[in-house]
C-alpha cells in the first residue's frame, strides 16, 4: 500500500517569516494530495488540495507544489500568523480507492 | 445545518465495559471512516464504510466493529473496553463524486478507559 512520510515533525517560525512542510510517497499511482490543519481541540479541517495533473496551486498565504517524479510535494505558508499554529498533515489517495493515507503530522508554532 | 456529528464528546468508562461511539452525518455522503488519534498525533484508520451494508478494516486493529444501516449513520462499537483503548476517535464523511476528495470530520469522542 501506500506510505507517506512527513518532515519535519515540529517547526518554530517568528510571525511574518515563511513555514515549509515536507511529504514524501511511496506509490506512483498516488493522485490526490490533500493538507489537513488541525487546530488545538479543534477537528482537522482541510485547507489545500492539488491534484496530480498540476505543478502547483495558491490560495491567499499558502501554497501546495508537487513534483510527480520526485514522488514529493510539500506545503508553503507565507507571512506567517500566530493563527496559523497548528498541526499540519499532508495525505495521499491512490485514484479508485477509499483510504486516505496520512502522514505523521508537523506541529506548527508561529512566534509572534 | 449540514455537518458531521459525534457523541458523547467525552466519555471516562471502566475496564471491561461496552461502549458504542455514535457519528451522523447530514450531507448525505456515501463514505465514513473513523480514525483513531492522541491529541496532536497521528490519524489511524479504523473501520471505512463506502456505503450501506459495506464496512472494511483499517490499517489499525482495535478490537472494534462498525456498522452501516443507514446512510447518515456509522456507529463503532468497543465490546470491551481497555485502557489502550484510551484515545480521541474521529468520524468523517466524504461524498461518491470522485472531483471532490475532500473529508468532511467530527469534532471527535474522548474516551478513557481507567
Amino acid at each position: 500500500g501506500e506510505n507517506v512520510e512527513q518532515h519535519p515533525s515540529t517547526l518554530s517560525v517568528q510571525e511574518g517569516d515563511s513555514a515549509v512542510i515536507k511529504c514524501t510517497y511511496s506509490d506512483s499511482a498516488s493522485n490526490y494530495f490533500p493538507w489537513y490543519k488541525q487546530e488545538l481541540g479543534k477537528r482537522p479541517q482541510l485547507i489545500i488540495d492539488i491534484r496530480s495533473n498540476v505543478g502547483e496551486k495558491k490560495d491567499q498565504r499558502i501554497a501546495v507544489t508537487l513534483n510527480k517524479t520526485a514522488k514529493h510535494f510539500s506545503l508553503h505558508i507565507t507571512e506567517t500568523q500566530p493563527e496559523d499554529s497548528a498541526v499540519y498533515f499532508c495525505a495521499a489517495k491512490i485514484p479508485g480507492g477509499n483510504q486516505f493515507y496520512f502522514g505523521t503530522g508537523t506541529s506548527l508554532t508561529v512566534i509572534p | 445545518e449540514a455537518d458531521i456529528y459525534q457523541t458523547p464528546r467525552y466519555l471516562v468508562i471502566g475496564t471491561g465495559k461496552k461502549i458504542t461511539l455514535e457519528c451522523s452525518q447530514t450531507m448525505g455522503h456515501d463514505k465514513m471512516y473513523w480514525y483513531q488519534q492522541d491529541p496532536g498525533m497521528e490519524l489511524h484508520l479504523i473501520h471505512y464504510s463506502y456505503g450501506v451494508n459495506s464496512t472494511e478494516k483499517g490499517d489499525l486493529s482495535s478490537e472494534s466493529t462498525v456498522s452501516r444501516i443507514r446512510t447518515e449513520h456509522f456507529p463503532l462499537t468497543l465490546e470491551s473496553a481497555r485502557p489502550s483503548h484510551t484515545s480521541q476517535y474521529l468520524c468523517a464523511s466524504r461524498t461518491q463524486n470522485a472531483n471532490t476528495g475532500e473529508l468532511f470530520f467530527g469534532e471527535g469522542s474522548r474516551l478513557t478507559v481507567l
